[in-house]
C-alpha cells in the first residue's frame, strides 16, 4: 500500500540526547514536511524539502536538523539544543510543493 | 503573512445533528485543504478544494476564493466525527494552518 510511514510511534529521550525520527514515503512525492504539534494546538512547520538534497527552514527550525538524501526519506533529528522537545511530530508529503498533502501517523516524543 | 481563522473554536453536538465549520483567510491562496484529526492524532484528508463545492458522503465543503472563505458541512453527525477539524491554505509552496475547530459529538 502507498503511504507515509513514521517510526517510532513513541519515543523517549533523555536530557542532552539527540534523537532521530524516521519518515518514509512510497508515494513518489517530491515534497516532504515536518510539523510539530503541542497539546491543544495547531501544526507548526519545522522544515520542508521540495527536492532531494535541498531543504528549507520553517517557522520553528531551531534545535532541529534534517537531511534529504533520498526522495523517499526525510529524517528529522531533534538535537539537545531543542529546549522543549516534548511534542507530537507529524511528517507529510505532497506530489509537488504544497499540493494535496498526506500525513503519517506521527511520533510522540517525550523527554524523561 | 496570511492569517487563517477557523470558527467556532469548539462545538458540542448531539449525535444526528448537522454542523457548519468556517475557515476565513486573509489573502489569495493557491489551494485549500480540510483535515480531520482523530483522537489518536492521525490527520485524515477530507477535501482538497481551491474553489467550488465537493461532497463525500455526509461531508461536503464549499470554497469561495473571491470572498476568502471555506465552509465544511457535516450532516447527521456520528460519534466517530469527533476530533479536531483543520483547514490549511497553500501559499508559496507552504501550508498555513488554522487553529482548528474541536468537535465533540455526544451519543
Amino acid at each position: 500500500d502507498g503511504g507515509i510511514t513514521q517510526s517510532p510511534k513513541y519515543l523517549f529521550r533523555k536530557e542532552g540526547q539527540n534523537v532521530t525520527l524516521s519518515c518514509e514515503q512510497n508515494l513518489n512525492h517530491d515534497a516532504m514536511y515536518w510539523y510539530r504539534q503541542d497539546p491543544g494546538q495547531g501544526l507548526r512547520l519545522i522544515y520542508y524539502s521540495q527536492i532531494v538534497n535541498d531543504f528549507q527552514k520553517g517557522d520553528i527550525a531551531e534545535g532541529y536538523s534534517v537531511s534529504r538524501e533520498k526522495k523517499e526519506s526525510f529524517p528529522l533529528t531533534v538535537t539537545s539544543a531543542q529546549k522543549n522537545p516534548t511534542a507530537f511530530y507529524l511528517c507529510a508529503s505532497s506530489i509537488r510543493g504544497a499540493g494535496e498533502a498526506f500525513f503519517g501517523q506521527g511520533t510522540r516524543l517525550t523527554v524523561v | 503573512g496570511i492569517q487563517v481563522e477557523q470558527s467556532p473554536p469548539d462545538l458540542i453536538l448531539q449525535e444526528g445533528a448537522n454542523s457548519t465549520l468556517r475557515c476565513n483567510f486573509s489573502d489569495s491562496v493557491n489551494n485549500l485543504q480540510w483535515f480531520h484529526q482523530n483522537p489518536w492524532g492521525q490527520l485524515i484528508n477530507l477535501f482538497y478544494i481551491p474553489s467550488g463545492t465537493k461532497q463525500n458522503g455526509r461531508l461536503s465543503a464549499t470554497t469561495v476564493a473571491t470572498e476568502r472563505y471555506s465552509l465544511l458541512y457535516i450532516s447527521s453527525s456520528q460519534t466517530t466525527d469527533s476530533g479536531v477539524y483543520f483547514c490549511a491554505v497553500e501559499r508559496d509552496y507552504q501550508l498555513i494552518w488554522g487553529a482548528g475547530t474541536k468537535l465533540i459529538i455526544k451519543p
